[in-house]
């Protein structure tokens, strides 16, 4: 099967950095994505990963390394409009291309 | 170009009743998603399918739920009969099903349920 965990919640400072931290287990690795969920609204997708390393993608950075089945996405220089969920999904290749997201973090940034 | 266009947006039902949920995928994908998220459970995946046929129903709660896919833009999600504990927000998405980054998946808007 698959499980994914990280964090229930974080809370950061307006202008600083935070990172957040997935878990994962599963067969048939074929990519990890990162999603950004505001409150009321659908889960928008931020970053895919399926080489071990870093993307880059503005202010934000999404790490994968699959040897120890984790990632992190890095926010940097944060808004008060990124207070929202971020959610890990890992995709595996089972006849097709299932995705399973995990709980997701709740990331509060103050001013 | 359309995103996932999902309906109803909101639906308040009465326990009992049959809810039926209508997706259209992004033209050209041929993955399609139903997921279902409440606080408690986070984003649970219902199933999936690939080509129009149902690759994994595991996740569908209980034979009250049934979904279908009729062709390549148009997918149900079907409860029948409706209880409380269905309430939640039903989300379509879709990709392309293809290895590697081809198999993002976007996402509908939701569809709002609440079962009184």
């Amino acid at each position: 099967g698959q499980n994914i965990d990280q964090p229930t919640e974080m809370t950061a400072t307006e202008g600083a950095i935070v990172q957040i931290n997935c878990t994962y287990q599963t067969s048939g690795f074929n990519g990890l994505f990162w999603y950004q969920q505001h409150a009321g609204e659908a889960p928008t997708f931020l970053s895919y990963n399926v080489l071990d390393g870093l993307e880059e993608k503005g202010r934000f950075s999404s790490f994968l390394s699959r040897s120890k089945g984790y990632s992190y996405l890095l926010l940097k220089e944060l808004q008060m409009k990124d207070s929202a969920s971020y959610l890990c999904a890992v995709s595996n290749h089972t006849g097709g291309f299932k995705t399973i997201f995990g709980a997701g973090t709740r990331l509060f940034v103050k001013a | 170009d359309a995103g996932v266009i999902q309906s109803p947006r909101h639906e308040v039902t009465e326990m009992g009743q049959e809810v039926t949920l209508r997706c259209k995928p992004i033209s050209g994908h041929n993955s399609l998603f139903w997921y279902r998220q409440t606080m408690m459970r986070g984003l649970e995946l219902l199933i999936y399918f690939n080509n129009n046929v149902p690759i994994d129903d595991s996740g569908m709660p209980e034979d009250r739920f049934s979904a279908k896919m009729p062709n390549a833009s148009f997918s149900t999600l079907k409860i029948q009969p409706s209880e409380p504990r269905d309430s939640a927000v039903y989300f379509c998405a879709s990709s392309m099903g293809h290895p590697g980054g081809g198999n993002t998946i976007y996402f509908g808007e939701g569809s709002w349920l609440t079962v009184v």
